[in-house]
Formats: structure tokens, sequence, C-alpha cells
């Protein structure tokens, strides 16, 4: 199965400031998932990353205030603008690889 | 559209003793079943799937789920849990038609496993 680096790991950042975090997978992937996982909850997706088209994103995101960038098939980035408290959550990205999805460490962010 | 449902949100249980964490699923078509593990303070990781084929799938750490199409779930078991095997685990669906497509994830077990 694939192997996906995502940084970075944890970050504090002030509110009305953007973060953006990388995933880099070993192997080239179609498509790539990022979910957000806010404190004690569950995963949700927020869009889909195709590369060479724009991501697809879920209800109740939009790309204003979390962009993605996918300039190959190794490489995507998210980033968290205009950052308040209630974005502070784990942020995971995911690809599809063998016969299953596997995902990144995550970014676990805090907005103070 | 898919939706997974987990009826326990925390499940404690003494070390040796079995184990069901619950899951069942909603979808009108063929669909991908998952079961994740996370661990205090990482990521998720992949316990076992459920594509097609024998019904019973199995994981290297000892857990089974059993595909039941009928009742429409994918309850997640152990025989005997150890304290390593406390975490947090999730159940997932994904549509099984037309290649892979986004994961549904239930809202979670926390598996508390007590001395």
């Amino acid at each position: 199965s694939a192997v996906i680096s995502q940084k970075p790991s944890r970050d504090i950042c002030q509110r009305g400031t953007s973060l953006t975090i990388q995933c880099q997978v070993d192997s080239q992937v179609t498509m790539m998932f990022w979910y957000r996982q806010q404190p004690g909850q569950s995963l949700t997706l927020i869009a889909t990353a195709n590369q060479g088209s724009e991501a697809t994103y879920e209800s109740g995101f939009v790309i204003d205030k979390f962009p993605i960038s996918r300039p190959n098939l190794t490489f995507s980035t998210l980033t968290v603008s205009n950052m308040s408290p209630e974005d502070s959550s784990i942020y995971l990205c995911s690809v599809v690889a063998g016969e299953g999805y596997t995902f990144g460490s995550g970014t676990r962010l805090t907005v103070v | 559209a898919q939706s997974v449902t987990q009826l326990d949100s925390q499940v404690p249980v003494f070390e040796e003793a079995p184990v069901e964490l619950r899951c069942n699923y909603s979808s009108s078509v063929s669909v991908y079943l998952f079961w994740y593990v996370q661990y205090p303070n990482q990521g998720l990781q992949l316990l076992l799937k459920y594509l097609s084929g024998s019904t019973l799938v199995e994981s290297i750490n000892g857990f089974e789920a059993e595909f039941n199409k009928s009742q429409t779930s994918f309850h997640l078991r152990k025989p005997s849990v150890h304290i390593s095997d406390t975490a947090e685990y999730f159940c997932a669906v994904s549509l099984g038609s037309g290649g892979y497509q986004k994961v549904t994830f239930g809202t979670g077990t926390k598996l508390q496993v007590i001395p």
C-alpha cells in the first residue's frame, strides 16, 4: 500500500491567519481526499482532489476557505484560510492504494 | 447516499474478555466496508476490509468482521482483547462500483480495555 508523508504534524496558529498542509505520496495516485476530524468526532470529507482538475468540495466546505492544490500525481496541499478557533481539528489526507484507503498521520491544528 | 451507524460510542471490556463493536450501514447499492483503528494521538490505520468474496474477513491482530447483507451489518469482533487494543474504532463504507469513491465514516467507538 502507499505511504503518505503529511506535514506539519501539528501547529498552533493565530486566528485570521492561514495554514497550508502538505501530503506527499510515495506512488502516483489518481484521487486524493482531504478529511477533517473535529475534537471527539468522526471524519468528515472536505474535498476530493484529482490531478489536473479542480477539487470537488462536499456540502458545507468552500474553495475560498479550503483551497486545494494538486500539481501532480504524488502531491497535494490543503490550505485552511482565515482561521478561527472553530477550525481547530485534525486534518488528514487519504489516497486509494491497493485495495483500500491509506491515510496520512494527520495535522493537529489549534487556532488561538 | 450511503451512511454508517455505530451504535456504541464507548465500550469498556475487561482484558481477555471478548468484544463486539457494532456497525450498520445503509445503501441501496453494493458497498465496500472497512474498519479503521486510531490509537491515541495517532493517525488512522486500516484494520480490515470487505470488498467481495468471503463474508468473514480477518486482521493480523485477531480481529474479525462479518459482512451480513440481510442485516446490513459489519460488526467487529475479537475473542480475547488485550490492553493494547485500547483505541477508537471507525466503521466506514464506500460505494462498491464505479471504482473507488469517497468513504463515509461512522462516529467511532472507543474501546477501553480494563486490566
